[in-house]
């Protein structure tokens, strides 16, 4: 069965400090994967999605993430934490574009002033 | 503005009394779902539709019952809720299948069973 593990389920960093909220997922073939944010109190949003164009994947409000097949990983990173940054980064994946998505369970960001 | 729209969005309930949230889209998406977040836990899937007429189980669909009659509309119901149904809902949906397509999530409904 598809799985993903997310490393940390807290991560807390100074303002202006690399983000990197790390994303490991179960199998070898080929996934879809994402990293959505949840800010307080609001629904997920979609933050980027590995589409296999290219390895390195831009999103939103600075964040990036790099698949690396060898290490089944997908970790998201920002150069900069911004105040703005806090809140919860899930990372989400599948193997088929019919099967439901499956979520890691979070990892909560704190960026400290 | 293309939205999934969840109702209500605060509920305390007693255990027993049946209640239903409800869950729209105006983006004419095929595929909708269900998901409880607890804390700890991250999102786990409780029912999911691919299309009108057609749903099927998540990971925790013990307890839950949903249709889809209208595209549109994807309905939660807890036929007899419990405490340990007490969590934050949310309802997404997407083009086709979630796998490869981007999910759009409602604001979430936190409901209390005691």
């Amino acid at each position: 069965a598809q799985s993903v593990t997310q490393l940390g389920s807290h991560v807390s960093v100074s303002e202006g400090a690399l983000v990197l909220l790390r994303c490991n997922y179960s199998s070898s073939v080929p996934p879809y994967l994402f990293w959505y944010v949840q800010y307080p109190n609001q629904g997920l949003q979609l933050l980027l999605k590995y589409t296999s164009a290219a390895t390195l994947v831009k999103g939103i409000n600075g964040f990036e993430a790099e698949f690396k097949k060898s290490e089944t990983s997908f970790h998201l990173t920002k150069p900069s934490a911004h105040m703005s940054d806090a809140a919860e980064y899930f990372c989400a994946v599948s193997y088929s574009g019919n099967t439901p998505l499956v979520f890691g369970k979070g990892t909560r960001l704190s960026v400290i002033a | 503005e293309a939205q999934v729209t969840q109702n209500p969005r605060y509920l305390i309930t007693v255990t027993g009394k049946k209640l239903t949230v409800t869950c729209s889209q105006n983006m004419n998406h095929e595929y909708m779902s269900w998901y409880r977040q607890d804390p700890g836990l991250g999102l786990r899937q409780i029912y999911y539709s691919m299309n009108v007429e057609v749903t099927d189980k998540g990971d925790v669909p013990e307890g839950y019952k949903v249709s889809r009659k209208e595209k549109r509309n994807f309905p939660l119901i807890l036929e007899s809720p419990s405490p340990n149904q007490t969590s934050l809902y949310f309802c997404a949906s997407s083009t086709r299948g979630a796998g490869a397509n981007v999910l759009t999530f409602g604001a979430g409904s936190r409901l209390t069973v005691l």
